[in-house]
């Protein structure tokens, strides 16, 4: 009953470094997101996808790419990380509506 | 975009006592939902709300639709350790998922 999986649960970059942050559902969800959790800002989105091959911007969308090229993974690429993307970062699914299920977290700090 | 304005931002509380927090907009929502959110957790729905006026039960907590379609409250019943963490609000006017807006959560504390 994994539900959504985040990996890596922690990391640390330097400026200018890149990487990919790791999502995946097994439960045959169409909708995927991205968020990012700043403190006293709640809850931001990045992006959003409402089906394989399908992606969209959210609230604060650059500095990240995202592509969905299977149901289930919807990986989250840091082109060039900067100092103002350290953040907790959230992936969710649902199956279209508006309940949607997060992933346990990655926590991104960017020296 | 729409904003929602969620208080109190944090409350520490006596375990026992009861729990109220609430979240206002300036536009109209069709659906209200509130998460918990866990320390080192992602946020996990706890009750969904569709109709204006709507009162929902889910064990000790009660959330409301308000009348005016701007509001919804929670609350929170003999609150026990394990209520702590960050509850948001969430209202949806319309569409899928991405419309969405967050509230920036409350913060509970219960102090033994």
């Amino acid at each position: 009953n994994a539900g959504v999986t985040q990996t890596p649960k922690f990391q640390v970059l330097k400026t200018g470094q890149s990487m990919t942050l790791q999502c995946a559902q097994d439960m045959n969800h169409e909708y995927m997101s991205w968020y990012r959790q700043d403190p006293g800002m709640g809850l931001r989105l990045i992006h959003y996808s409402v089906g394989a091959g399908i992606t969209d911007q959210g609230e604060v969308p650059n500095g990240y790419n995202v592509s969905r090229s299977t149901t289930e993974d919807f990986p989250l690429r840091l082109l060039s990380a900067a100092p103002s993307q350290t953040s907790v970062y959230f992936c969710a699914s649902s199956s279209g509506g508006e309940k949607l299920f997060f992933g346990s977290g990655t926590q991104l700090s960017v020296l | 975009g729409q904003q929602l304005n969620q208080s109190p931002q944090s409350m520490f509380i006596q375990e026992g006592e009861d729990v109220s927090m609430n979240c206002t907009s300036s536009s109209i929502f069709n659906t209200w939902l509130w998460y918990k959110q866990d320390p080192g957790e992602g946020p996990v729905l706890l009750i969904a709300l569709y109709k204006a006026g709507e009162l929902t039960s889910n064990g000790r907590l009660t959330a409301q639709f308000g009348i005016t379609r701007k509001d919804s409250f929670l609350n929170i019943s003999a609150s026990i350790p394990s209520d702590v963490g960050i509850y948001f609000c969430a209202g949806q006017a319309g569409g899928g998922a991405d419309g969405l807006t967050f509230g920036k959560g409350t913060h509970l504390i219960i102090q033994p």
